[in-house]
């Protein structure tokens, strides 16, 4: 059964940029078959879907975010990332990662999320 | 604002049924499937629903979908205690914004 477990650090100072990594266990992100995704949570809020990546490297972002989202794969590690860039308090939140079958598709399973909160 | 539209709350007593419901347009419910969400208290979202009307392994059967053009519909019936959760409904939007959006939220409470 597929797990995905996000981490990274909780406080990002403002203008700076947020990183997030999703491990995934239980399955391989180079056998294919999947796309990775972000998708946030603001606090008391509902959730905002940041974007996808396949294990060669196709991306699909946020068009909202797609200025500052970045989206990268370690096939060798089994991971994949998020980097946000020039971030402010309106990107505190909970971050999720979750796998989807393909564009368009559901999201199942998710990581238990991490909060990740933007202050100097 | 959301693409997609939810009733930000509903109630009904245990035992009873609920609907709730989710409203987007051509380009995003009326050309792609639905997909429903249950997040419980300080718990990540998990897949109720999907291809609007399909269930999960272990997803009981008082959990049901449905779609009709640009609407879609959540269905629970013998509504219990731990039933009361934020429930979110999703989709691909087909736009020149083309992406994922979900609903704002519904928070269901089991009186």
């Amino acid at each position: 059964q597929v797990q995905l477990q996000e981490s990274g650090p909780g406080l990002v100072k403002p203008s700076q940029t947020l990183s997030l990594t999703c491990t995934v266990s239980g399955g391989s992100i180079s056998s294919g078959g999947y796309y990775w995704s972000w998708i946030r949570q603001h606090p008391g809020k509902g959730l905002e879907w940041i974007g996808y990546i396949y294990y060669s490297g196709s991306t699909y972002y946020n068009p909202s975010l797609k200025s500052r989202v970045t989206i990268s794969v370690d096939t060798s590690k089994n991971q994949f990332s998020l980097k946000l860039s020039s971030v402010t308090a309106a990107d505190t939140a909970v971050y999720y990662c979750a796998r989807t079958q393909t564009v368009g598709d559901w999201f199942d399973p998710w990581g238990q999320g991490t909060l990740v909160t933007v202050s100097s | 604002q959301s693409v997609l539209t939810q009733p930000p709350s509903v109630s009904a007593a245990p035992g009873q049924k609920v609907t709730i419901s989710c409203s987007g347009s051509s380009s995003n419910i009326g050309n792609n499937y639905v997909s429903w969400y249950q997040q419980l208290p300080g718990t990540a979202p998990k897949l109720l629903i999907y291809e609007n009307n399909k269930r999960p392994s272990g997803i009981p059967d008082r959990f049901s979908g449905s779609k009709s053009g640009t609407s879609a519909t959540l269905g629970i019936t013998g509504l219990q205690t731990g039933d009361e959760a934020d429930y979110y409904c999703g989709t691909w939007d087909s736009s020149l914004s083309a992406g994922w959006v979900f609903g704002g939220g519904t928070k269901l409470t089991v009186l």
